[in-house]
């Protein structure tokens, strides 16, 4: 089945530095990669939309300059937050759908813990 | 903007009861998705629905979309502590794009 991989899983960094966070669809094809962020016993918010070749479409108040999303090639988006600081701590899942026709389930990678300290 | 809501946000019941979570959207979706998600895990697919009025069975779990399609359900027959977790529902605006419902933390009771 379609297997997506999210590292690291944990990520721990001081104030003030930027963290880059890699999502790959394994063993498919990924042209749109969706990136949602979990704050404790909270349910998932859709943070942008990465699409493989173009710019990634962010969701209302998200801001881009902080999260700068890169999808280079099929298989592989990256998170990279920028300047954290410790209201960036959440936990930050990337999903990606397998191709097919309609609208296929999405594939969770594990997630990346990030603490900003 | 749109709203995925979910009810309840807790549910707590004894091994062997039935459990339903309800998932209300703002809008009309065009198919809606079902996820668990075990403590400190990341969400798994369960079932999709497309169909207004559509019923979709997996052992003990039934899964209901509402004529509206603005509706959903999911009942657990008979609940046991595998079943403990966060049930989210997640509607699909358009093609691509899904919004999460609230969840519901489902705990069972030995």
């Amino acid at each position: 089945g379609a297997v997506v991989s999210q590292h690291p899983s944990r990520v721990i960094c001081k104030s003030g530095t930027s963290v880059k966070i890699e999502c790959r669809s394994l063993d498919f094809q990924a042209t749109t990669m969706f990136w949602y962020r979990q704050f404790p016993k909270q349910s998932l918010m859709l943070m942008a939309t990465s699409n493989e070749g173009s710019k990634a479409t962010y969701e209302q108040g998200v801001e881009k300059d902080k999260f700068l999303i890169n999808h280079a090639s099929l298989t592989l988006s990256t998170l990279t937050v920028t300047s954290a600081h410790p209201e960036d701590s959440s936990f930050y899942i990337c999903s990606a759908r397998a191709p097919g026709t309609g609208n296929s389930p999405l594939h969770f990678g594990n997630g990346t813990r990030l603490t900003v300290t | 903007g749109q709203q995925v809501m979910q009810i309840p946000q807790y549910q707590h019941v004894q091994e062997g009861e039935d459990f339903t979570t309800y998932c209300n959207s703002s809008t009309t979706l065009s198919n809606i998705q079902w996820y668990k998600q075990r403590p400190g895990g990341h969400p798994v697919f369960l079932i999709q629905l497309v169909k207004s009025g559509e019923v979709k069975k997996q052992k003990r779990l039934t899964f209901q979309f509402g004529e509206a399609k603005k509706n959903s359900s999911l009942h657990i027959t008979a609940t046991q502590t595998t079943d403990v977790g966060t049930y989210f529902c997640a509607g699909a605006l358009g093609t691509y794009k899904y919004i999460f419902g609230t969840g519901t933390r489902l705990k069972v009771l030995a």
